[in-house]
Protein backbone atom coordinates (compact mmCIF):
# COMPACT_ATOMS: atom_id res chain seq x y z
CA UNK A 1 0.00 0.00 0.00
CA UNK A 2 1.32 3.24 -1.11
CA UNK A 3 1.48 5.41 1.88
CA UNK A 4 2.06 8.76 -0.25
CA UNK A 5 0.47 8.83 -3.86
CA UNK A 6 2.26 11.24 -6.28
CA UNK A 7 1.01 12.17 -9.77
CA UNK A 8 2.14 12.94 -12.66
CA UNK A 9 4.80 10.07 -13.61
CA UNK A 10 6.57 12.43 -15.61
CA UNK A 11 6.05 16.05 -16.84
CA UNK A 12 7.37 18.00 -19.70
CA UNK A 13 7.51 22.01 -18.98
CA UNK A 14 9.01 24.71 -21.53
CA UNK A 15 12.02 26.74 -19.87
CA UNK A 16 10.65 29.75 -18.02
CA UNK A 17 7.52 27.70 -17.25
CA UNK A 18 5.70 26.68 -13.81
CA UNK A 19 6.13 22.86 -13.19
CA UNK A 20 3.51 21.11 -10.76
CA UNK A 21 4.11 18.14 -8.62
CA UNK A 22 1.22 16.48 -6.27
CA UNK A 23 0.83 14.93 -3.39
CA UNK A 24 -1.62 13.20 -0.95
CA UNK A 25 -1.55 11.39 2.05
CA UNK A 26 -3.83 9.59 4.51
CA UNK A 27 -1.97 9.12 7.70
CA UNK A 28 -3.05 12.43 9.84
CA UNK A 29 0.08 11.56 11.70
CA UNK A 30 2.44 12.45 9.75
CA UNK A 31 4.42 15.48 10.56
CA UNK A 32 7.15 17.06 8.40
CA UNK A 33 6.70 16.65 4.53
CA UNK A 34 9.98 17.04 2.05
CA UNK A 35 10.64 17.16 -1.52
CA UNK A 36 13.59 15.21 -2.65
CA UNK A 37 15.39 16.31 -6.27
CA UNK A 38 17.64 13.36 -7.47
CA UNK A 39 19.50 13.42 -11.01
CA UNK A 40 20.78 10.00 -12.74
CA UNK A 41 23.23 8.06 -10.75
CA UNK A 42 23.29 10.40 -7.55
CA UNK A 43 21.85 10.08 -3.94
CA UNK A 44 17.98 12.06 -3.06
CA UNK A 45 18.84 16.03 -1.83
CA UNK A 46 16.21 17.59 0.35
CA UNK A 47 15.06 20.75 -1.86
CA UNK A 48 12.53 21.89 0.33
CA UNK A 49 10.29 20.85 2.99
CA UNK A 50 6.87 21.46 4.85
CA UNK A 51 5.83 21.13 8.43
CA UNK A 52 1.60 20.92 8.56
CA UNK A 53 1.30 24.24 10.63
CA UNK A 54 1.86 26.36 7.63
CA UNK A 55 -0.30 26.35 3.96
CA UNK A 56 2.63 27.57 2.42
CA UNK A 57 6.56 28.06 1.94
CA UNK A 58 9.04 29.25 -0.76
CA UNK A 59 12.27 28.96 -1.28
CA UNK A 60 13.75 30.90 -3.94
CA UNK A 61 11.85 29.39 -6.85
CA UNK A 62 10.91 26.68 -5.58
CA UNK A 63 7.23 26.76 -3.43
CA UNK A 64 5.30 23.95 -1.25
CA UNK A 65 1.66 24.62 -1.24
CA UNK A 66 0.12 22.65 1.91
CA UNK A 67 -4.00 21.49 2.37
CA UNK A 68 -4.05 19.87 5.47
CA UNK A 69 -7.86 19.26 5.29
CA UNK A 70 -7.24 17.77 1.65
CA UNK A 71 -4.09 16.11 3.23
CA UNK A 72 -2.60 16.97 -0.09
CA UNK A 73 0.88 18.88 -0.75
CA UNK A 74 2.42 20.39 -3.85
CA UNK A 75 5.58 21.26 -5.02
CA UNK A 76 5.60 24.85 -8.03
CA UNK A 77 8.76 25.18 -9.73
CA UNK A 78 8.98 28.64 -10.88
CA UNK A 79 10.41 29.87 -14.04
CA UNK A 80 11.72 26.06 -14.61
CA UNK A 81 15.48 25.93 -16.09
CA UNK A 82 16.87 22.71 -18.23
CA UNK A 83 18.73 22.31 -15.06
CA UNK A 84 15.74 21.46 -12.92
CA UNK A 85 15.46 18.59 -15.06
CA UNK A 86 15.63 15.59 -12.35
CA UNK A 87 13.65 13.31 -11.05
CA UNK A 88 11.33 14.88 -7.63
CA UNK A 89 9.77 12.98 -4.83
CA UNK A 90 7.69 13.69 -2.18
CA UNK A 91 7.47 12.17 1.00
CA UNK A 92 6.29 12.09 4.32
CA UNK A 93 7.47 11.32 8.19
CA UNK A 94 6.76 10.78 11.71
CA UNK A 95 8.94 12.60 13.72
CA UNK A 96 11.99 11.79 11.66
CA UNK A 97 11.59 8.03 11.77
CA UNK A 98 9.67 6.24 9.14
CA UNK A 99 10.06 8.30 6.00
CA UNK A 100 7.26 7.17 3.12
CA UNK A 101 8.35 8.34 -0.41
CA UNK A 102 5.95 8.77 -3.49
CA UNK A 103 6.94 7.02 -6.38
CA UNK A 104 9.02 9.94 -8.15
CA UNK A 105 8.20 12.47 -11.34
CA UNK A 106 10.29 12.53 -14.09
CA UNK A 107 10.69 16.62 -15.12
CA UNK A 108 12.41 17.46 -18.19
CA UNK A 109 12.44 21.48 -19.22
CA UNK A 110 12.93 22.25 -22.78
CA UNK A 111 14.89 25.15 -23.95
CA UNK B 1 33.37 16.48 5.60
CA UNK B 2 32.46 13.51 3.41
CA UNK B 3 28.70 13.23 4.04
CA UNK B 4 27.87 9.68 4.27
CA UNK B 5 29.79 7.28 2.56
CA UNK B 6 28.94 3.73 1.27
CA UNK B 7 30.73 1.09 -0.31
CA UNK B 8 31.04 -1.13 -3.11
CA UNK B 9 29.15 1.37 -5.41
CA UNK B 10 28.66 -1.26 -7.62
CA UNK B 11 28.29 -5.49 -6.84
CA UNK B 12 27.02 -8.72 -8.61
CA UNK B 13 25.86 -11.06 -6.43
CA UNK B 14 24.96 -14.71 -7.19
CA UNK B 15 21.61 -16.04 -5.61
CA UNK B 16 22.12 -17.49 -2.13
CA UNK B 17 25.09 -15.47 -1.92
CA UNK B 18 25.52 -13.02 1.44
CA UNK B 19 27.29 -9.75 1.12
CA UNK B 20 27.03 -6.73 3.77
CA UNK B 21 26.55 -3.20 2.26
CA UNK B 22 28.73 -0.61 4.51
CA UNK B 23 27.55 3.01 5.16
CA UNK B 24 29.57 5.64 7.15
CA UNK B 25 28.71 9.10 8.24
CA UNK B 26 30.76 11.76 9.50
CA UNK B 27 28.47 14.02 10.80
CA UNK B 28 27.77 12.71 14.13
CA UNK B 29 24.65 12.00 12.95
CA UNK B 30 22.38 9.52 15.66
CA UNK B 31 19.59 8.62 12.45
CA UNK B 32 20.53 6.69 9.75
CA UNK B 33 18.85 4.49 7.15
CA UNK B 34 18.60 2.02 4.78
CA UNK B 35 16.32 2.20 1.71
CA UNK B 36 16.12 0.88 -1.71
CA UNK B 37 14.72 1.88 -5.03
CA UNK B 38 13.71 0.05 -7.81
CA UNK B 39 12.46 2.04 -10.87
CA UNK B 40 9.08 3.51 -10.92
CA UNK B 41 8.35 2.77 -7.27
CA UNK B 42 10.35 5.37 -5.44
CA UNK B 43 12.27 5.01 -2.41
CA UNK B 44 11.63 2.23 0.48
CA UNK B 45 12.60 2.27 3.94
CA UNK B 46 14.31 -1.06 4.55
CA UNK B 47 15.53 -0.40 8.46
CA UNK B 48 16.43 2.71 10.18
CA UNK B 49 17.96 3.36 13.64
CA UNK B 50 17.75 6.40 16.22
CA UNK B 51 20.94 5.45 17.93
CA UNK B 52 23.76 3.57 18.78
CA UNK B 53 22.75 -0.27 19.58
CA UNK B 54 19.17 0.58 18.16
CA UNK B 55 17.43 -0.54 15.30
CA UNK B 56 13.96 -1.39 13.64
CA UNK B 57 12.16 -2.30 10.99
CA UNK B 58 11.48 -0.16 8.34
CA UNK B 59 8.60 -0.87 5.28
CA UNK B 60 10.48 -3.93 3.61
CA UNK B 61 13.26 -5.38 5.97
CA UNK B 62 12.35 -9.11 5.02
CA UNK B 63 15.77 -10.46 3.81
CA UNK B 64 17.74 -8.21 5.23
CA UNK B 65 19.78 -7.77 8.72
CA UNK B 66 21.35 -4.37 10.47
CA UNK B 67 23.40 -3.84 13.15
CA UNK B 68 24.69 -0.49 14.86
CA UNK B 69 27.30 -0.25 17.06
CA UNK B 70 28.89 2.51 16.34
CA UNK B 71 27.34 6.12 15.55
CA UNK B 72 28.91 6.37 12.24
CA UNK B 73 28.33 3.00 10.71
CA UNK B 74 25.22 0.88 9.80
CA UNK B 75 26.15 -1.93 7.91
CA UNK B 76 23.57 -3.48 5.82
CA UNK B 77 23.53 -7.31 5.68
CA UNK B 78 22.14 -9.40 2.92
CA UNK B 79 21.67 -13.48 3.64
CA UNK B 80 20.77 -15.16 0.80
CA UNK B 81 20.65 -13.06 -1.47
CA UNK B 82 17.64 -13.63 -4.02
CA UNK B 83 16.66 -11.79 -7.58
CA UNK B 84 13.99 -10.03 -5.99
CA UNK B 85 17.44 -7.92 -3.96
CA UNK B 86 18.30 -6.44 -7.54
CA UNK B 87 18.18 -2.81 -6.96
CA UNK B 88 19.76 0.12 -5.81
CA UNK B 89 20.50 0.71 -2.21
CA UNK B 90 20.66 4.04 -0.56
CA UNK B 91 22.10 4.76 2.93
CA UNK B 92 21.18 8.60 5.03
CA UNK B 93 21.28 9.73 7.79
CA UNK B 94 20.21 12.91 9.88
CA UNK B 95 20.40 14.65 13.03
CA UNK B 96 18.07 15.00 16.16
CA UNK B 97 15.98 17.80 17.96
CA UNK B 98 13.18 18.44 14.82
CA UNK B 99 15.72 18.59 11.82
CA UNK B 100 14.35 15.80 9.96
CA UNK B 101 17.23 16.76 6.83
CA UNK B 102 18.41 13.24 5.51
CA UNK B 103 21.67 13.54 3.90
CA UNK B 104 21.96 10.62 1.32
CA UNK B 105 25.18 8.61 0.17
CA UNK B 106 25.82 7.79 -3.58
CA UNK B 107 24.56 4.67 -3.56
CA UNK B 108 25.19 1.13 -4.38
CA UNK B 109 23.70 -0.75 -7.24
CA UNK B 110 23.28 -4.53 -6.85
CA UNK B 111 22.16 -7.50 -8.92
CA UNK B 112 21.84 -10.53 -8.08
CA UNK B 113 21.79 -13.55 -10.93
Amino acid sequence: QQQVKQSPQSLIVQKGGISIINCAYENTAFDYFPWYQQFPGKGPALLIAIRPDVSEKKEGRFTISFNKSAKQFSLHIMDSQPGDSATYFCAASISGNQFYFGTGTSLTVIP
Amino acid sequence: NAGVTQTPKFRILKIGQSMTLQCTQDMNHNYMYWYRQDPGMGLKLIYYSVGAGITDKGEVPNGYNVSRSTTEDFPLRLELAAPSQTSVYFCASSSTGGHYEQYFGPGTRLTVT
